[in-house]
C-alpha cells in the first residue's frame, strides 16, 4: 500500500481558503487518491475523491498533477465547522482494497 | 435515511472483563468493517464481512478479539478479558459492496481500567 504523508497541523482564519497537500511517491497506477474528515468523537465521513487533474464536489476539490506523486485538497472559503482532522489515502479498486489505511492525518484549526 | 449507529457510545471496563460492542450498519449495505482507533492516530482495519461472511479477519490484533454478523446485518464485535491497550476508539463502516464509499459510525469508546 502507497503510503502518504501529509502535515500534522495546519492553522487557517476564517473566509480563507485552505489547501493540504499529501505526498504518495510510491503511488501504483490502479491506485485513487480519497480524503475523508474526521471530527471530534466522530467517525471519518468521506469528502472527496479523484485519479488524476481535478475533481470538485459540493464540498471541496482534488488537485492532482500529472505525476500523480501528491494531491492537494482545497477548501474554499472555510469556516470554525471545518475544524477537523484530515486523512489522505491512497488505494486500489483491486483486491484488498476495503482495507482504508489511514495515516495519523492532518489536524486543522480554523480561527475566528 | 439513518447512518451507521454503534451501541454504547462508551464503554468502561475493568482489566479482564468481556465486552461487546454492537453495530447497525445502513440497510442494504453488503459490507461491513471494523476499525480501531488509538488516540492521536488514525483507523486501523480490524475485519471485513460480507453479508455473514467474514471474509478478512487479518487485523484482529489477537485471539481475544472477535467479531460475528450471523443474519448479515448487525455484528458485534467482542472483547475477551479486556487488557489495557484495548482502550481505544471502535468504528464501524458499512458500504454497499467491498470498494464502495464507507460509511462510518461514531464509534465506541472503550477505557478498560
Amino acid at each position: 500500500l502507497a503510503k502518504t504523508t501529509q502535515p500534522i497541523s495546519m492553522d487557517s482564519y476564517e473566509g480563507q481558503e485552505v489547501n493540504i497537500t499529501c505526498s504518495h511517491n510510491n503511488i501504483a497506477t490502479n491506485d485513487y487518491i480519497t480524503w475523508y474528515q474526521q471530527f471530534p468523537s466522530q467517525g471519518p465521513r468521506f469528502i472527496i475523491q479523484g485519479y488524476k487533474t481535478k475533481v470538485t464536489n459540493e464540498v471541496a476539490s482534488l488537485f492532482i498533477p500529472a505525476d500523480r506523486k501528491s494531491s492537494t485538497l482545497s477548501l474554499p472559503r472555510v469556516s470554525l465547522s471545518d475544524t477537523a482532522v484530515y486523512y489522505c489515502l491512497v488505494g486500489s479498486s483491486g483486491a484488498g482494497s476495503y482495507q482504508l489505511t489511514f495515516g495519523k492525518g492532518t489536524k486543522l484549526s480554523v480561527i475566528p | 435515511g439513518a447512518g451507521v449507529s454503534q451501541s454504547p457510545r462508551y464503554k468502561v471496563a475493568k482489566r479482564g472483563q468481556d465486552v461487546a460492542l454492537r453495530c447497525d450498519p445502513i440497510s442494504g449495505h453488503v459490507s461491513l468493517f471494523w476499525y480501531q482507533q488509538a488516540l492521536g492516530q488514525g483507523p486501523e482495519f480490524l475485519t471485513y464481512f460480507q453479508n455473514e461472511a467474514q471474509l478478512d479477519k487479518s487485523g484482529l490484533p489477537s485471539d481475544r478479539f472477535f467479531a460475528e454478523r450471523p443474519e448479515g446485518s448487525v455484528s458485534t464485535l467482542k472483547i475477551q478479558r479486556t487488557q489495557q491497550e484495548d482502550s481505544a476508539v471502535y468504528l464501524c463502516a458499512s458500504s454497499l459492496k467491498s470498494t464502495a464509499t464507507q460509511y462510518f459510525g461514531p464509534g465506541t469508546r472503550l477505557l478498560v481500567l
